[in-house]
């Protein structure tokens, strides 16, 4: 109930493309969704965040698109850029948990020259 | 402002050692999180506190794993005795809670921990 499914694994992506990472839940509770962003040797920071009253939220070159009836979102960078080669978590938590987050798996991202 | 600070940044010690990592979080924070990070399974929340109360220690693996918070700019996380499958990057991280909620959590740079 408290998974959040993530993938893919791994992506590699050619300089300028988009990268697009998915993520599926099951628990309808949840009701905020960040993604954070880790280099090597940091630890996780917060890229963007949605909640489910919005399909869509922009900032810059990252997108999260939200899909409530079907329990999923994706994270959507566009003109990928060899700096973005990072890992990204998807999480998500429940009102009333102040903050408690269920964290994805990852991905690691490599955007290529 | 410093961030969540973390130390020691590598701990490498043998199998049956006890082991302390330490962390202070963002001042002015009242939510602390202690996450657990492997290649096997990702980012495990470990505990959490809440105005130096622990809330949630569902994620701790065992017995063996203690957590305290004397007060509010620092915690600690106990491992004893240590073992090999310990091993992992471990994580601290501080939040500002109430309100509407969902501030985002500020993590540290982690505590590389070998269990040899």
């Amino acid at each position: 109930q408290q998974q959040v499914k993530q993938s893919p694994q791994s992506l590699i992506v050619q300089k300028g493309g988009i990268s697009i990472i998915n993520c599926a839940y099951e628990n309808t509770a949840f009701d905020y969704f960040p993604w954070y962003q880790q280099f090597p040797g940091k630890g996780p920071a917060l890229l963007i965040a949605i909640r489910p009253d919005v399909s869509e939220k922009k900032e810059g070159r990252f997108t999260i698109s939200f899909n409530k009836s079907a329990k999923q979102f994706s994270l959507h960078i566009m003109d990928s850029q060899p700096g973005d080669s990072a890992t990204y978590f998807c999480a998500a938590s429940r009102a009333g948990t102040a903050s408690k987050l269920t964290f994805g798996t990852g991905t690691r991202l490599q955007v290529t020259l | 402002d410093a961030g969540v600070i973390q130390s020691p940044r590598h701990e490498v010690t043998e199998m049956g050692q006890e082991v302390t990592l330490r962390c202070k979080p963002i001042s002015g924070h009242d939510y602390l999180f202690w996450y657990r990070q492997t290649m096997m399974r990702g980012l495990e929340l470990l505990i959490y506190f809440n105005n130096n109360v622990p809330i949630d220690d569902s994620g701790m693996p065992e017995d063996r794993f203690s957590a305290k918070m004397p007060n509010a700019s620092f915690s600690t996380l106990k491992i004893q005795p240590s073992e090999p499958r310990d091993s992992a990057v471990y994580f601290c991280a501080s939040t500002l809670g109430g309100g509407l909620g969902n501030q985002p959590q500020h993590f540290g740079d982690g505590t590389r921990l070998s269990i040899l």
